[in-house]
């Protein structure tokens, strides 16, 4: 069957460190992946795509991974900041030839002072 | 620039009622619509898509409906709720380009069924 699967434990970190979410998939050909932000009773908000021929991409102190072969994306920011406690989402296109995205259930990260 | 605004932003409705949530997109023409829902601990499940106008497709067999009267306009509707209905229920539109491929959220509208 088809899975996304991000890891459902908070993630803890110290503030200046830097946060990595891990985000796997099976049975999926995605296009491209991409990363979301939810704060609480929001709205997700897009971080970054990356598409399936790239192999990295960075936004600021954010950094996405996309390994095809392992079949997993990681998302990093570094130097943390409190402000970046949020629940991250990454969703894949299903390569079905329409904009449909197909959603993990969110890593919840905490940022401690 | 583009908004989108979805409401009622929060509801409590009794099993057996109806349900009308509207969404309207602005600053952009002949977008994808999207409605999601959110149920506590699960991911975001896409439940309706449309490319135009009446132009509808459901992912998933429910006791929900979706309708599109206009170009900017989304409508999730039901006429009798489950307790099973409750959730945050998510609107979203994106450009159909799969260069670029995000998809842009409402708000969102709690829904509580008791």
């Amino acid at each position: 069957s088809q899975k996304i699967e991000q890891n459902s434990e908070a993630l803890n970190i110290q503030e200046g460190k830097t946060a990595t979410l891990t985000c796997n998939y099976t049975n999926y050909s995605p296009a491209y992946l991409q990363w979301y932000r939810q704060d609480p009773g929001r709205g997700p908000v897009f971080l970054l795509l990356i598409r399936e021929n790239e192999k990295e991409k960075r936004k600021e102190r954010l950094k996405v991974t996309f390994d095809t072969t392992l079949k997993q994306s990681l998302f990093h920011i570094t130097a943390s900041q409190p402000a970046d406690s949020a629940t991250y989402l990454c969703a894949l296109d299903r390569g079905t030839g329409f904009q449909k995205l197909v959603f993990g259930t969110g890593t919840r990260l905490l940022v401690s002072p | 620039s583009q908004t989108i605004h979805q409401w009622p932003a929060t509801l409590v409705q009794p099993v057996g009622s109806p349900l009308s949530l509207e969404c309207t997109v602005e600053g952009t023409s002949n977008p994808n619509l999207y409605w999601y829902r959110q149920a506590a601990g699960r991911g975001l499940q896409l439940l309706f898509y449309s490319v135009g106008i009446g132009q509808i497709s459901s992912e998933v067999p429910q006791n929900l409906s979706a309708s599109r009267p206009q170009d900017r306009q989304f409508i999730l509707s039901s006429k009798k709720l489950l307790l099973s209905d409750s959730g945050f229920y998510l609107c979203a539109w994106g450009k159909g380009d799969r260069e670029t491929g995000e998809l842009f959220f409402g708000e969102g509208s709690r829904l509580t069924v008791l």
